[in-house]
């Protein structure tokens, strides 16, 4: 079963600051990485992913940084904002099931003015 | 495109009563998913769908479990003689593929199961 160990649990920013969340994997064959954003009472919203034939990938406020050799990968956000108040989960491939993903246990971000 | 839908949003029942959830995938998306998230931890993996077919199921998906995706489309997740360690809220993901690997999931709301 892949193991997802992602940090911190919990983490409280100043808007404007840069939100920082990692997670580390085991084993898998497939590189396809996600991160999810879910609300309180909704199902989770994919964020932005990354297959890493490249090390990063930045969508707006949003980067991933992918570290293959160190299996770690993390999700940085730019000039955080209330409206980020959420909680992220990163995934990775499930080993010996390349269709299914391993969520990490999350992390619950608020965003104060 | 509306995106994955759940039915009901909230079910509330008594321990040893059978429920069913309904999910409506993101149409002519050919994989499914259910998943159950507890508080404070992410989803699970409970099984898996491409077509009609039931690829896949997770230890956690007990004998009281089952899951079923007729003709391709819809899935509905049964659970019999509920107990109070499936309170939980069961979330459905669809996803496009045509060949293997890994793809981009989308989830519905979430159906939250509450038992008494």
């Amino acid at each position: 079963q892949q193991q997802v160990k992602q940090s911190p649990q919990s983490l409280i920013v100043q808007k404007g600051g840069i939100s920082i969340i990692n997670c580390a994997y085991e084993n898998t064959a497939f590189d396809y990485f996600p991160w999810y954003q879910q609300f309180p009472g909704k199902g989770p919203a994919l964020l932005i992913a990354i297959r890493p034939d490249v090390s990063e990938k930045k969508e707006g406020r949003f980067t991933i940084s992918f570290n293959k050799s160190a299996k770690q990968f993390s999700l940085h956000i730019m000039d955080s904002q209330p409206g980020d108040s959420a909680t992220y989960f990163c995934a990775a491939p499930s080993k010996g099931g390349y269709q299914k993903v391993t969520f990490g246990t999350g992390t619950k971000l608020q965003v104060i003015p | 495109d509306t995106g994955v839908s759940q039915d009901p949003r909230h079910k509330i029942t008594k321990r040893g009563q059978n429920v069913t959830f309904r999910c409506d995938p993101i149409s002519e998306h050919n994989r499914l998913y259910w998943y159950r998230q507890t508080l404070g931890q992410g989803p699970e993996f409970l099984t898996y769908f491409q077509n009609e077919a039931q690829l896949e199921k997770s230890r956690l998906l007990s004998d009281r479990f089952s899951a079923e995706r007729p003709k391709g489309s819809f899935s509905t997740l049964e659970i019999q003689r509920t107990e109070q360690g499936d309170s939980a809220m069961y979330l459905c993901a669809s996803s496009f593929s045509l060949a293997g690997g890994t793809d981009t999931q989308y989830f519905g709301p979430g159906t939250r199961l509450t038992v008494l």
